[in-house]
């Protein structure tokens, strides 16, 4: 099946750094990739949908200055966190769509803010 | 705004129940799928079902895609250990949206 790959897996970071996630499909092109936020035992977020060559469409509530989002390739979107504070602390998943009716997730990356 | 409604939250039995989940909205679905996601993980397809009535079997779990296209289910026959993980149907709308449930977390006692 095809893979997507998430980069890192966990990040610990003082407050008010800025951290990049990286979600990439390794073996098919997506024109779409989505960013969800995930709380401990709680479902997926959904906070953005990433489309390359074009702005990211942020989902009612996300601040898209604070979670800016590129997609600047077939291949590749990137997720960074701006001036990260602790409430930032979450596991976000990124999923590549592969065609119709199929989309691959990331393995997640855990990020802690001290 | 379309809600996806999923149920129960959250589930323990005993190894070797069987247990049904559910997946209802009050909008059509294009499409509907199944993931089961381990903690720390990203969640893994399981099934997409596109057509209504539609039956698909994957071992012990059973997945059922409503008549109307607005509700399904996931039925676990002979629950074990290795079942336990957090469910979650994720419904895509035919404006391409999609959206998730707020998932189940099953915990089958050995």
């Amino acid at each position: 099946g095809a893979v997507v790959s998430q980069h890192p897996s966990w990040v610990i970071c003082k407050s008010g750094t800025s951290v990049k996630i990286e979600c990439r499909s390794l073996d098919f092109q997506a024109t779409t990739m989505f960013w969800y936020r995930q709380f401990p035992k709680q479902s997926l977020m959904l906070m953005a949908t990433s489309n390359e060559g074009s702005k990211a469409t942020y989902e009612q509530g996300v601040e898209k200055d604070k979670f800016l989002i590129n997609h600047a390739s077939l291949t590749l979107s990137t997720l960074t966190v701006t001036s990260a504070h602790p409430e930032d602390s979450s596991f976000y998943i990124c999923s590549a769509s592969g065609g119709a009716e199929k989309l691959f997730f990331g393995s997640g990356t855990q990020l802690s803010v001290l | 705004t379309q809600l996806l409604e999923q149920s129960p939250q959250f589930l323990s039995i005993q190894e070797g129940e069987n247990l049904t989940v559910y997946c209802n909205s009050s909008s059509v679905f294009s499409s509907l799928q199944w993931y089961r996601q381990e903690p720390g993980e990203g969640p893994v397809l399981l099934v997409t079902v596109v057509t209504g009535g539609e039956v698909k079997k994957l071992k012990r779990l059973t997945f059922q895609f409503g008549d109307a296209r607005k509700d399904s289910s996931l039925h676990i026959t002979a629950a074990q250990p290795g079942d336990t993980g957090l469910y979650l149907c994720a419904g895509q709308y035919n404006n391409n949206d999609m959206r998730f449930g707020a998932g189940t977390r099953l915990t089958v006692k050995p």
